[in-house]
């Protein structure tokens, strides 16, 4: 099975300045690759899908870039309502899979 | 509003049973296959279950095959997660969760319940 991992676990950035999270797959899921946005006591969020394909909505700060084993989640330039956890998720083969997330908190 | 909303959590002894449900309203359910994902307290997000359309097809984590039965009723716009043998491990927030695209293949998850806790303790 494939394994998720998220670097880096802790991202601490100022408002106003570019985010860039990375998702690494152990083995290729070709661009079947979603990014998620998780609030305090909310449920996830979809982001991104196909890797780089953004959700209707969703603002065109956040962008998704990357395919195989490689993947990257850019928010251009961090709002107040960014700083939350992130998490990627393949959906290559069965069973699909998480990454652990990564926090982006207020430096 | 396209919606999705669990129910059936709670505090339930080691070795017992507990069954979740989701309804769904908004959209053509019987079109989308369906997932239930779950969250242990102050950790990430674990896949546990999948189950096709029609149901035919049902998929299962290793650490819940054999315990735990997804099912649907489409009749009734409903999921449901039928949890048998509870561990300690199985205490978290269980969100159900409709795929992206009515392909019946595996997809991204667009939306999302609330979620119900599940507490697993003697």
């Amino acid at each position: 099975e494939v394994v998720m991992t998220q670097s880096p676990a802790t991202l601490s950035l100022s408002p106003g300045e570019r985010a860039t999270l990375s998702c690494r797959a152990s083995q290729s899921v070709n661009s079947n690759l979603a990014w998620y946005q998780q609030k305090p006591g909310q449920a996830p969020r979809l982001l991104i899908y196909s890797a780089s394909t953004r959700v209707t909505g969703i603002s065109a700060r956040f962008s998704g870039s990357g395919a195989g084993t490689e993947f990257t989640l850019t928010i251009a330039s961090l709002q107040s309502e960014d700083f939350v956890v992130y998490f990627c998720q393949h959906y290559n083969t069965w069973p699909p899979a998480f990454g652990p997330g990564t926090k982006v908190d207020i430096k | 509003d396209v919606q999705l909303v669990e129910s059936g959590g709670g505090l339930v002894k080691p070795g017992g049973s507990l069954r979740l449900s989701c309804a769904a309203s908004g959209f053509t359910f019987r079109s989308y296959s369906m997932n239930w994902v779950r969250q242990a307290p102050g950790k990430g997000l674990e896949w546990v279950a999948s189950i096709t359309t029609s149901g035919t097809y049902t998929y299962y984590a290793d650490s819940v095959k054999g315990r735990f039965t997804i099912s649907r009723d489409n009749a009734k716009d409903s999921l449901y997660l039928q949890m048998n043998i509870l561990r300690a491990e199985d205490t978290a927030m269980y969100y159900c969760a409709r795929d992206y695209n009515n392909y019946d293949v595996l997809d991204a998850y667009d939306i999302w319940g609330q979620g119900t806790m599940v507490t697993v303790s003697s």
